[in-house]
């Protein structure tokens, strides 16, 4: 089954304890992002990787990084969670980035005490 | 601020009556796609309008777009229990042509059986 999985689901850490966050897509597109949603604000790009080794910011990258060493895995690292980063997010990948489609995760609800 | 905004935050309708919902942007666009989100689940995109089209439909979907006024709507006709989601627009602005969607803050539809 086509699909983009993330892990974990459901996340309670502490403040800067390092987590990451997995994403890998089986369709082999080339383009995934991340994004997390907060009440209110709808969904925000934190990241975004056009290709393998090629990744660039979103509208919110700040104490988020990424790695694209692979095609199919697109983790997102928190290096030292804080409590404005409890949030639910969301990891999305399309074929390329002409394509417009973007096919969603399940979603990682973190919560940072 | 934050591309895409709609309006109302939150609809509630009867089984079998029309939701519509509208989305505003401010830069110039490629593209609009709505997507739904069923309770703190994934996105799952629903259907797109190009710059250059004004209306398009899918079942029981209909979206409009007006570049001049920077809005868009979706509406729903027919509406059954089970299209209870949120809704959210996103737009593929033109000078970051498909490498990025900006969401907006979505609208909360209840469809009361």
């Amino acid at each position: 089954e086509a699909q983009v999985t993330q892990n974990p689901r459901y996340l309670i850490t502490v403040t800067g304890k390092k987590l990451t966050v997995t994403c890998s897509q089986n369709m082999n597109h080339e383009y995934m992002s991340w994004y997390r949603q907060d009440p209110g604000l709808g969904l925000r790009q934190i990241y975004y990787s056009m290709n393998v080794e090629v990744t660039d910011k979103g509208d919110v990258p700040e104490g988020y990084k990424v790695s694209r060493k692979e095609k199919r895995n697109f983790p997102l690292i928190l290096e030292s969670p804080s409590p404005n980063q409890t949030s639910l997010y969301f990891c999305a990948s399309k074929p390329g980035h002409l394509y417009n489609e973007q096919f969603f995760g399940p979603g990682t609800r973190l919560t940072v005490l | 601020s934050q591309q895409g905004e709609e309006d109302p935050q939150a609809l509630s309708i009867q089984e079998g009556e029309n939701a519509t919902m509208n989305c505003s942007y401010k830069t110039s666009i490629n593209n609009l796609q709505w997507y739904r989100q069923n309770s703190g689940r994934g996105l799952v995109h629903l259907i797109l309008i190009r710059s250059n089209e004004r209306e398009k439909h899918s079942g029981r979907l209909r979206v409009t777009l007006d570049t001049s006024k920077k809005s868009s709507s979706l509406l729903i006709t027919a509406s059954r229990a089970a299209d209870t989601a949120s809704y959210f627009c996103a737009t593929d602005a033109r000078e970051t042509s498909g490498s990025r969607l900006t969401f907006g803050e979505g609208t909360q539809l209840t469809v009361n059986p």
